[in-house]
């Protein structure tokens, strides 16, 4: 099945700093990936869409210029916290789609996570 | 995106069939019934996708009723790794979109 990686695993950061999180989609190519956040004991929450060659569409309620998102390549997405606090600590996941490489399927692989960690 | 509605937890013990039942009172006519599973400190994955009916795959059973207001993930046989958190989400079944998280049922598999 299709492969998404993420880097890094874990990452521990001073307040004010920023962070760089990589999505690859490993064997397949993604037009379209998602970012999502999650703290603890609670629920997946979708942050942003990154798509490829254009800006990312942001949920509401979430900061563009403090989540940077870049889709450089049909297999590459970056999520940048700047200026990072410790309200920003989180378990950031991403996914993505097959999508028109193989026909839409019904199925989005995600990622195995970035504990992001502000100090 | 429809709602939905599952129980915050579950118990059951090895070997046992487990049915998680979720409720979707607002599915739209296109929308889709997709099942996923998350382990602690790991994105989910998918376990299986509906629109009506049954759906089997090697994992598990998914049962829809006609009126499509609620679906039933059936894990057969379950082990202790089973234990996890389960999210049932309604939506466009094209991956197209970003996912719409409930709260999820976690599943707590005893020896």
């Amino acid at each position: 099945g299709a492969v998404v990686s993420q880097h890094p695993s874990w990452v521990i950061c001073k307040s004010g700093t920023s962070v760089k999180i990589e999505c690859r989609s490993l064997d397949f190519q993604a037009t379209t990936m998602f970012w999502y956040r999650q703290f603890p004991k609670q629920s997946l929450m979708l942050m942003a869409t990154s798509n490829e060659g254009s800006k990312a569409t942001y949920e509401q309620g979430v900061e563009k210029d403090k989540f940077l998102i870049n889709h450089a390549s049909l297999t590459l997405s970056t999520l940048t916290v700047t200026s990072a606090h410790p309200e920003d600590s989180s378990f950031y996941i991403c996914s993505a789609n097959e999508g028109a490489s193989r026909g839409w399927s019904n199925e989005q692989f995600f990622g195995p996570g970035t504990r992001l960690t502000v100090l | 995106l429809a709602k939905t509605t599952q129980p915050i937890s579950m118990d059951s013990y090895e070997g046992q069939e487990v049915n998680i039942t979720c409720s979707h009172n607002n599915i739209a006519t296109n929308d889709y019934i997709t099942w996923y599973q998350q382990f602690p400190s790991q994105g989910p994955r998918f376990i299986i996708q509906g629109y009506k009916t049954k759906v089997t795959n090697e994992v598990a059973s998914l049962f829809i009723p006609a009126d499509r207001k609620s679906s039933t993930l059936s894990l057969p046989r379950v082990s202790l790794s089973d234990t996890a958190v389960y999210y049932c989400l309604v939506g466009g079944g094209g991956g197209a979109d970003g996912l719409t998280f409930g709260k999820g049922t976690h599943l707590i598999i005893q020896p």
